[in-house]
């Protein structure tokens, strides 16, 4: 069974600073997602890697795939309020399995 | 505007109710989901329709009935629930089950059971 695994499943930073998100996976899948959301709202699709070593950027934030480490993860540069949500990832095999989520706060 | 539409946002029923969930996408996609979100605990995958086949059932107790009547409309039926089917029920719909494009989901419908 597939096993997704993010850490840390909280994280407090201020504002300004730089931090990583990690997401662990068990099997040799090279299709990763990320998705955020905010309290009361849907998942938000931010990312979507499909091969291994694909990186992408949107604003502040950047997300890579290691496929050959079973690892992605999520960089925020210079954090700002507006980044406080939780972050999931996402494998997809025959199905799409979710990380536990990782709830990012934002402190001004 | 997501594309994907849940009504009721909020429901209270007791364990003895029928109620049903609606989904419904704007987006003219092929393939539909259920997921649970319970606290603590990772989304949890339902049901997977694909052009109105389901075509997969995630070990999921019968007191849960979904239905597809079309590509852009999904159900969940429920009856007789337990405390533990409190959570937040999305749905999710996608180009094709397997097109590499990320799912796009509703707001959800937060149940809670008496």
């Amino acid at each position: 069974e597939l096993k997704v695994e993010q850490n840390p499943l909280f994280l407090s930073m201020q504002e300004g600073k730089n931090y990583t998100i990690y997401c662990n996976y068990s099997t040799t899948s090279d299709r990763l997602y990320w998705y955020r959301q905010d309290p009361g709202k849907s998942l938000e699709s931010l990312f979507v890697l499909l091969s291994n070593g694909a990186v992408k950027q949107e604003g502040r934030l950047m997300a890579s795939l290691d496929t050959k480490a079973r690892l992605s993860t999520l960089h925020i540069t210079a954090a700002v309020h507006d980044l406080s949500a939780t972050y999931f990832c996402a494998v997809e095999e025959v199905k799409l399995t979710f990380g536990t989520g990782t709830r990012l706060t934002i402190i001004p | 505007e997501t594309g994907v539409t849940q009504t009721p946002r909020h429901l209270v029923m007791g364990m003895t109710n029928k109620k049903s969930l609606k989904c419904e996408q704007h987006l003219g996609h092929n393939a539909m989901y259920w997921y649970k979100q319970s606290a603590k605990k990772p989304l949890e995958l339902m049901f997977v329709y694909s052009l109105e086949e389901r075509v997969e059932n995630n070990s999921v107790p019968s007191r849960f009935s979904p239905e597809c009547p079309n590509s852009s409309h999904l159900f969940l039926h429920l009856h007789t629930l337990q405390p533990e089917d409190s959570a937040l029920y999305l749905c999710a719909s996608s180009q094709d089950r397997y097109s590499n494009q990320p799912q796009h989901f509703g707001d959800g419908t937060r149940l809670s059971i008496l």
